[in-house]
């Protein structure tokens, strides 16, 4: 069965530095997304891609974040100077369709900011 | 703005036991409905879903979930767990106006053989 892939697993940075997370979704998925789970907390929406533009993005999605379809699988999520904070596990997902089609996950990338 | 409640942060049970996870909604208009499991150093599965139809919906894994939609909850069942269930499990909507999937907070699943 396809699925979605995500690499590093783990990452460590420190405070202020850049970070890219790749992800390489099913290919034949139009809609990709990012979403981010803090240690004990839910999982939570960052953005949404579709057809090489954002299609929707949250509050949490803000100048320190981009997201780029450099190539025709890759799907790169870029925090630019990392904080605290950001320390999280970042799934990329994708899916056929909008909202009526199941999301299918990657195994996520462990972010640590020092 | 949507949310999703999912109101047991953590459950325990024996194998055989039945389980039923709830999972409550704010939503006033049309919703799809998800449940996602995931299994410890595994990604998010999905497990089942619910767009329209029958408000009973059956997953993989003997899981099922009723749609009820005047208490606006989606609530999962399973009547015999087993150990390789203990996983963290998922309620998560989206509406049709937009694509965001909005996750509840999830509930750990422990269960003992």
């Amino acid at each position: 069965e396809p699925e979605v892939t995500q690499t590093p697993s783990h990452q460590v940075t420190q405070m202020g530095q850049e970070v890219i997370l790749r992800c390489v979704p099913i290919s034949n998925h139009l809609y990709f997304y990012w979403y981010r789970q803090i240690l004990g907390q839910k999982v939570e929406f960052l953005v949404s891609f579709y057809n090489n533009e954002i299609s929707e993005k949250s509050e949490i999605f803000d100048d320190q974040f981009s997201v780029e379809r450099p190539d025709g699988s890759n799907f790169t999520l870029k925090i630019r100077s990392t904080k605290l904070e950001d320390s999280a596990m970042y799934f990329c997902a994708s899916s056929e369709g909008a909202s009526n089609s199941p999301l299918h996950f990657g195994n996520g990338t462990r972010l640590t900011v020092t | 703005a949507q949310s999703v409640s999912q109101h047991n942060h953590h459950v325990i049970l024996s194998e055989a036991a039945s389980l039923e996870l709830g999972c409550n909604y704010s939503y006033g208009g049309t919703v799809n409905l998800f449940w996602y499991v995931q299994y410890p150093g595994q990604h998010l599965q999905l497990l089942l879903k619910y767009f329209s139809g029958d408000p009973l919906v059956k997953g993989i894994k003997g899981f099922e979930a009723e749609f009820i939609k005047s208490k606006f909850s989606f609530n999962l069942r399973k009547p015999s767990v087993q150990w390789s269930d203990t996983a963290e499990y998922f309620c998560a909507v989206t509406t049709q106006a937009g694509t965001a999937l909005i996750f509840g907070k999830g509930t750990t699943l422990s269960v003992s053989s």
